[in-house]
């Protein structure tokens, strides 16, 4: 998982109430990426940061939103506004020039 | 939009036998191609990626072939071994810097 801290690995949520998944990073990259992943699907971008203090949205960014306050974490909040948001979410980091993004171990949210 | 998808959903081989995994993509301006390898329950990994304007690239044990006449490329591993038991993606950047469009993935099982 090459430094990247995604917590907690299983979260289970009430419909109805936001949730925020945790993104940490110690790679010193300055680029930072939020996938979904559905069942046997690939992943799908929701929000990414090339640097601090600035986001652009991915794909599927409805329903999500996220900050970008420091360089090392880059949290995501699952709103009530995402109506499916049940899946398994992953983080992953890019350093400049690069093609290859390192991956998270994932989290995995369930929503009842 | 554009679009990564991969031939087959599922690959089976045996042990010591060589794989091929296929991806087909719609977008000829991409800048490159990069292949990642998911084992259960884990975030993707990278294992190799070729710039658009090369037709081959050889990794340790993979090589990546990429024919832009008919927009397909294909990750062969040779002497498949019960640790590369995993879903592959293939996934394809293009000018819009950090965003990277992933396939559906290809699941290898290796029997023994």
């Amino acid at each position: 998982d090459g430094g990247i801290t995604q917590s907690p690995k299983y979260l289970f949520r009430k419909e109805g109430q936001n949730v925020t998944l945790s993104c940490e990073q110690n790679l010193n990259h300055d680029a930072m990426y939020w996938y979904r992943q559905d069942p046997g699907q690939g992943l799908r971008l929701i929000y990414y940061s090339q640097i601090v203090n600035d986001f652009q949205k991915g794909d599927i960014a409805e329903g999500y939103s996220v900050s970008r306050e420091k360089k090392e974490s880059f949290p995501l909040t699952v709103t009530s506004a995402q109506k499916n948001p049940t899946a398994f979410y992953l983080c992953a980091t890019e350093k400049q020039g690069a093609t290859e993004q390192y991956f998270g171990p994932g989290t995995r949210l369930t929503v009842t | 939009g554009e679009s990564v998808g991969l031939h087959l959903p599922t690959l089976s081989v045996q042990e010591g036998d060589n794989s091929i995994i296929n991806c087909a993509y719609s977008n000829s301006a991409s800048d490159y191609f990069i292949w990642y390898k998911q084992e259960s329950g884990k975030g993707p990994q990278f294992i190799i990626d070729i710039r658009s304007n090369m037709d081959k690239r050889q990794g340790q044990r993979v090589t990546v072939l990429l024919n832009k006449t008919v927009k397909h490329l294909s990750l062969q591993i040779a002497a498949t071994q019960p640790g590369d038991s995993a879903v592959y993606f293939c996934a394809e950047r293009s000018g819009d810097a950090g965003k990277s469009t992933f396939g559906d993935g290809t699941t290898l099982t290796v029997k023994p």
